[in-house]
Order: C-alpha cells, then structure tokens, then sequence
C-alpha cells in the first residue's frame, strides 16, 4: 500500500528542546511538504521540497528546518527557536505538477509544555 | 497573491438536509481548485477536485463546479449522512512554479440524526 507515514502520532516535549518529526512516503513523489494546523486557522506552510537536497521556506519558517537526503524522507525539525510550538503538523507529497493534488499523512500532534 | 475564502462554520444539519459551503478564490493564471475533508485527528483527504473552467468534481454524493466568472467552487451534497461530519477545507494550486496548495480556513460540518 502505497502512502504517507509520520510518527510518533502524538509527542511531549519540554520547552527549550529541539524535536524531530518524522515523514516518509512510498509514492514515488517528487515533492513533499509540512504545514502546521492550529485551530481555526486553516493549514499554513513551514517549507517544502521539489527535489532531494533543496527545499524553499514557506510561509512560517522561522524556528524550524528541515533535510531532504532521500526522496522519500523529509523530517522537520522544531527548534526552541519556535515560540508557539504547539500544534498538529501535517506532512504531504505530490507530483510536480500544479492540477495533482497532494497527499496527506495522518499528522503529529506536538505539545511543548 | 493567493487567497481562498469559506465560509465560517461550525454548519449543523439535520440528516438528509441539502448542503452547500461556499468558496470563493483569488489567484493569478488559471489555478487548479480541490476539497478535502479531515475528520477527527486524522490528516486530509482529497474529496475533489477540478483543474479547468467549468469542469464539475464529484466524488461519494459531494459536487463542486468550477466558476471562472464568479470565482467560486462550492461544494454541494444533496443529503449529507452523519459520517459526513468533519472539517472541509477549499484549496488552490496556481502553479507558477512553486505547486503549493492555498488553503482556505476551514468549515466544521456537524450532521445530527
């Protein structure tokens, strides 16, 4: 079965430290992404990937990063550069190509305490 | 740049009452649109989409057709189920190089038996 996996499904962290959320997929996607959901706010973009080693800054970058080393890997990290943290975080992939729609993974619900 | 408009939920319906939540866009060029659907503490889900003027998606009862001249694509179901209960959210890709998708905030539909 071919999709999008992140773990851990939920994740507890204490201010001040750096965490890694996992993303892989299977589909043979070129391009993969991150968004942050918070509540009532829609999906916004952290950064996204169109091609291994090389990825661009969304829309809310700041205190994150992330590493694109193999086409089906693209982990972001939280920095305690990131001042509210807690959040559910979706990672998604595609084809490059503008009518394809992406791919979801089933999320990981951060909380920084 | 680009933008997506819907309507402000929560929407609660009686079973087998007709649905329609709004949207309505602005983008450069000539952008792909798509629903997806979140239901509780899972990702997204594609449930549509329609990549040129006039085109009608339609998939488990839900349509939506695209209107260039109003700039809209809402979704529509004739007799929405309780297992239609979730969050709904409208979506754009104008492509331009970058394939990231404009989310709208979000509707929460709630159907009581």
């Amino acid at each position: 079965d071919g999709g999008i996996t992140q773990s851990p499904k939920y994740l507890f962290r204490k201010e001040g430290q750096n965490v890694t959320l996992s993303c892989e997929q299977n589909l043979n996607h070129d391009a993969m992404y991150w968004y942050r959901q918070d509540p009532g706010q829609g999906l916004r973009l952290i950064y996204y990937s169109q091609i291994v080693n090389d990825f661009q800054k969304g829309d809310i970058a700041e205190g994150y990063s992330v590493s694109r080393e193999k086409k089906e890997s693209f982990p972001l990290t939280v920095t305690s550069a990131q001042k509210n943290p807690t959040a559910f975080y979706l990672c998604a992939s595609s084809i490059v190509q503008s009518s394809y729609e992406q791919y979801f993974g089933p999320g990981t619900r951060l909380t920084v305490t | 740049g680009n933008s997506v408009t819907q309507m402000e939920g929560p929407v609660t319906l009686s079973e087998e009452a007709f649905l329609t939540i709004n949207c309505t866009y602005t983008a450069t060029g000539y952008p792909s649109l798509f629903w997806y659907v979140q239901y509780p503490g899972e990702g997204l889900q594609l449930l549509l989409k329609a990549t040129k003027a006039d085109d009608k998606g339609s998939n488990k009862g839900f349509e939506a057709t695209y209107r260039k001249e109003t700039t809209s694509f809402h979704l529509e179901k004739g007799s929405v189920q309780v297992s239609d209960s979730a969050v709904y959210f409208c979506a754009l890709n104008s492509g331009a190089g970058s394939y990231q998708l404009t989310f709208g905030k979000g509707t929460k539909l709630s159907v009581i038996p």
